[in-house]
């Protein structure tokens, strides 16, 4: 199992611009979460899915979209890119089984 | 109030004990979390505790639950410099993880 997976690993946009942030997991899970994590903030809850074809906004979903293209996919969008998006954003699913959550490697953004 | 707190920062010496306290907000959390940070990499689960429980202990961590005061600590015995790390607390609230800030912790050999 590759667990969570997340692409790319760095990237770097200019203000304006848009990109996405792809997620995957092989585990099964129901739940999916993006989380960015800013010096001092901890992790903020920015969207989740508790089930294939829902999506609900978390703590700072401002800037953002998302799409939960079938179970093991989770998408984070940036439509145009500000300096305040940079971060280093977590991709999360819930083991219901294990009642824990599993964490990607991470996506660190930086927007010019 | 509505956020789980740490403190920012600790520093101990190399073979000390470390204690890493957090405060939540949910007397009905069902279960509470510890994960550690190293640099450039994501979260890794350390440790987890129900709320029915006051302690858990697992090789070097000890986990603490105090639900009246809904205080959480984490205790790291014989600390080692690979301690070094960012420790997240965090409860199951409301179907999500609510995450404090993070407690970095220093080890000086």
């Amino acid at each position: 199992n590759a667990g969570v997976t997340q692409t790319p690993k760095f990237q770097v946009l200019k203000t304006g611009q848009s990109m996405t942030l792809q997620c995957a997991q092989d585990m099964n899970h129901n739940s999916m979460y993006w989380y960015r994590q800013d010096p001092g903030m901890g992790l903020r809850l920015i969207y989740y899915s508790a089930s294939e074809g829902t999506t609900d906004k978390g703590e700072v979903p401002n800037g953002y979209n998302v799409s939960r293209l079938n179970k093991r996919e989770f998408s984070l969008r940036l439509e145009s890119a500000a300096p305040s998006q940079t971060s280093v954003y977590f991709c999360a699913s819930w083991g219901a089984s294990t009642d824990t959550q599993y964490f990607g490697p991470g996506t660190r953004l930086t927007v010019l | 109030g509505e956020d789980v707190e740490q403190s920012l920062f600790l520093s101990v010496r190399e073979g000390d004990s470390s204690v890493i306290n957090c405060t939540y907000t949910d007397s009905s959390s069902t279960y509470l979390y510890w994960y550690k940070q190293e640099p450039g990499a994501g979260l890794q689960l350390l440790t987890y505790i129900f709320s029915n429980m006051d302690m858990k202990q697992d090789q070097r961590l000890t986990v603490l639950l105090n639900k009246k005061d809904k205080h959480l600590s984490l205790r790291i015995a014989d600390t080692q410099t690979g301690d070094s790390a960012i420790y997240f607390c965090a409860e199951f609230r409301g179907g999500k993880l609510i995450f404090g800030q993070g407690t970095e912790l220093s080890v000086k050999p």
